[in-house]
């Protein structure tokens, strides 16, 4: 166990919907990190923040946005969805002096 | 760009045949490469970071050794436990992301 949390485990959906994925970080960490992995893409980086603050933004969809909390969590928005978003959504956490990212359970993403 | 590939892309092991992954990186400033392992369904697990060429780092059966262009990880004596995909992943100097490989997935028998 990791001590990153993500909420929910599976999601099913269809088309033109719009989910919220949840991600709380270990203990003590500010920063968040967002992953996609998908069979023909493998893992890819998709958007940091740092104590509340964008900091870093990969090949992240205009129709996807993210932000951190106050408490540190961060949420994942995706909207008018498709069925090419179908994918596991990963959220990592690391420290302030740390290059290491602790990766949560993942949120499986089903687009019918 | 950060470009990572892993070879092979899948390796079928026996029990107690030790073998190596391997891991050719070619990024601007390395930060780190960071080896992890992914049980299918789940989260990538964390095993090592390595800085330096000439790096090593060993965890039970696992040893990751870094040059100026790749990464090994070893595998010494596989059980079935160890049967799992295993990711290498680059961090630039001036970046805070992860670029990751495709991964080798290996699978032990017993």
């Amino acid at each position: 166990d990791s001590g990153v949390t993500q909420t929910p485990k599976h999601l099913i959906t269809a088309t033109g919907q719009r989910v919220t994925l949840r991600c709380s970080p270990r203990s003590g960490d500010l920063s968040v990190y967002w992953y996609q992995q998908s069979l023909d893409q493998g893992l890819q980086f998709l958007i940091q923040y740092y104590n509340g603050e964008e900091r870093a933004k990969g090949n992240i969809l205009e129709r996807f946005s993210a932000q951190q909390f106050p408490d540190l969590h961060s949420e994942l928005n995706l909207s008018s969805l498709e069925l090419g978003d179908s994918a596991l959504y990963f959220c990592a956490s690391s420290g302030p002096t740390s290059n290491e990212q602790f990766f949560g359970p993942g949120t499986r993403l089903t687009v019918l | 760009e950060d470009q990572v590939t892993q070879s092979p892309e899948a390796l079928r092991l026996q029990e107690g045949e030790s073998s190596s992954l391997n891991c050719s990186y070619t990024v601007s400033g390395l930060r780190g490469l960071f080896w992890y392992r992914q049980d299918p369904g789940k989260g990538p697990e964390f095993l090592f970071t390595l800085y330096s060429a000439g790096e090593e780092k060993e965890k039970e059966r696992l040893k990751a050794t870094l040059t100026k262009k790749e990464s090994f990880l070893h595998i010494t004596a596989p059980k079935p436990e160890d049967s799992a995909t295993y990711l290498c992943a680059v961090r630039r100097s001036n970046d805070y992301k992860l670029s990751f490989g495709a991964g080798t997935t290996v699978t032990v028998r017993a």
